[in-house]
């Protein structure tokens, strides 16, 4: 069984650019959460999508967008980057909402 | 709203003594509660969860943690650090899964533990 996948592992963007993280859920998942994590900081949760729509929204402005596709795998889309956008995106999927599972992460450097 | 406390930001033990890291939390409805570990440039790896029944709830690699409704504290504890336990971890709450809910976790700041030989 193929676990949490999440790519590029790194990324180095200029402030202004757009950026695109990509998310591969566990078999048998429908639901995937995205969280960002600031340097020394708990993860912060960003939004949620459950069987390809949007489930839920934490407190981030509108430039942070994202999908699901049909086979649950997932995107967060981050527009017009921002210094303090540099942080570790963590992309953790479950079934039907349940017990989520973390992938590695993609760290995330905005100069 | 529900929130995570953390007490202590760093915490130091010799190999072989007690690990005990603190959480105390504050939610509107009855929590779920869970311990993550994080090692350096890795993503989190659930060490344990309460949901409902038994309190005392045992995880991998030797932790455990007790659920205690009236103090609103789910400490992690280990009987005896092993180098390997030197990691960052973090204490989540969320709301039980249901029609309504994400079940999104809220996350404490995170206490990093050193474990000295």
């Amino acid at each position: 069984e193929t676990g949490v996948t999440q790519s590029p592992t790194h990324l180095i963007k200029t402030r202004g650019q757009q950026v695109t993280l990509r998310c591969s859920s566990q078999s048998g998942h429908n639901t995937v959460s995205w969280y960002q994590q600031a340097l020394g900081q708990g993860p912060q949760f960003i939004f949620q999508y459950y069987r390809e729509e949007e489930n839920g929204r934490g407190n981030f402005p509108p430039r942070f967008s994202g999908l699901q596709f049909p086979n649950y795998s997932s995107e967060l889309n981050v527009n017009a980057l921002e210094l303090d956008d540099s942080a570790l995106y963590l992309c953790a999927s479950s079934r039907d909402r349940g017990e989520q599972y973390f992938g590695p992460g993609t760290r995330l450097t905005v100069t | 709203a529900q929130s995570v406390t953390q007490l202590g930001s760093h915490v130091s033990v010799s190999e072989g003594a007690l690990v005990l890291l603190r959480c105390n939390y504050s939610s509107s409805v009855p929590p779920y509660l869970f311990w993550y570990v994080q090692y350096p440039n890795q993503g989190l790896q659930l060490l344990l969860k309460y949901t409902t029944g038994a309190t005392l709830v045992k995880g991998i690699n030797g932790f455990e943690a007790e659920f205690k409704k009236s103090e609103t504290s789910f400490h992690l504890t280990k009987p005896s650090a092993h180098m390997s336990d030197a990691a960052e971890y973090f204490c989540a709450v969320s709301d039980p899964i249901g029609s309504s809910n994400t079940g999104k976790l809220i996350f404490g700041q995170g206490t990093t533990l050193q474990v000295k030989p």
